[in-house]
């Protein structure tokens, strides 16, 4: 089964708006990350926030993560037509190393 | 140097013939996985190798997938008679080390969509 589950399943906003998407999870984890997917091939690393960390920037990505309450999520600001992708979350359990990935939030930016 | 890389890009097989799936890694990755993803869903795991020997194949669904690797270089994931089920996109990925509690990112291929007919 997977560990995470993103929400919502799709996401369709204009060019310039934010975009936020949400992933929960159930186990410990030891982190958690985000990857790009474009056209169901090959996936792009975005970010990785530690369980030790509450929220982590790159560009324009903020990704926040609750352990509390076993969630995450990605915010993209200022989006693009060309951040039209699918995103999962995926993470690493405390008493491993393989990474679990969700099913995914596909975002579509309008131009 | 480049990439992961992966072949063939697609593949079109009948059911219960064989498939051979390959992936080369970034020259120097030592840890190599590989996943499954069927359309519209996220991303299975199947098995993973440190250098030449698997550690973990707990994610094959089947005795009919088998995977070896050559030394810390090229990989090939096999399916033996082909089932509709087994039709997805494979995908595999490597990184530099052994994934000391997933600290290694993982560099992905543009997979192997494969349709058993």
């Amino acid at each position: 089964s997977q560990q995470g589950e993103e929400d919502p399943q799709a996401l369709s906003i204009q060019e310039g708006e934010n975009a936020t998407m949400n992933c929960s999870y159930k186990t410990s984890i030891n982190n958690l990350q985000w990857y790009r997917q474009n056209s169901g091939r090959g996936l792009v690393h975005l970010i990785l926030i530690r369980s030790n960390e509450r929220e982590k920037h790159s560009g324009r990505l903020r990704v926040t993560l609750d352990t509390s309450k076993k969630s995450s999520s990605l915010l993209i600001t200022a989006s693009r037509a060309a951040d039209t992708a699918s995103y999962f979350c995926a993470t690493v359990e405390t008493s491993g190393s393989r990474l679990t990935f969700g099913e995914g939030t596909q975002l579509t930016v309008n131009p | 140097g480049a990439g992961v890389s992966q072949s063939p890009s697609n593949k079109v097989t009948e059911k219960g013939k064989d498939v051979e799936l390959r992936c080369d890694p970034i020259s120097g990755h030592t840890a190599l996985y590989w996943y499954r993803q069927r359309l519209g869903q996220g991303l299975e795991f199947l098995i993973y190798f440190q250098g030449n020997s698997a550690p973990d194949k707990s994610g094959l669904p089947s005795d009919r997938f088998s995977a070896e690797r050559t030394g810390e270089s090229v990989s090939t994931l096999t399916i033996q008679r082909t089932q509709q089920e087994d039709s997805a996109v494979y995908l595999c990925a490597s990184s530099r080390a052994y994934p000391r509690q997933g600290q290694e990112t993982q560099y992905f291929g543009p997979g192997t969509r494969l349709l058993v007919l």
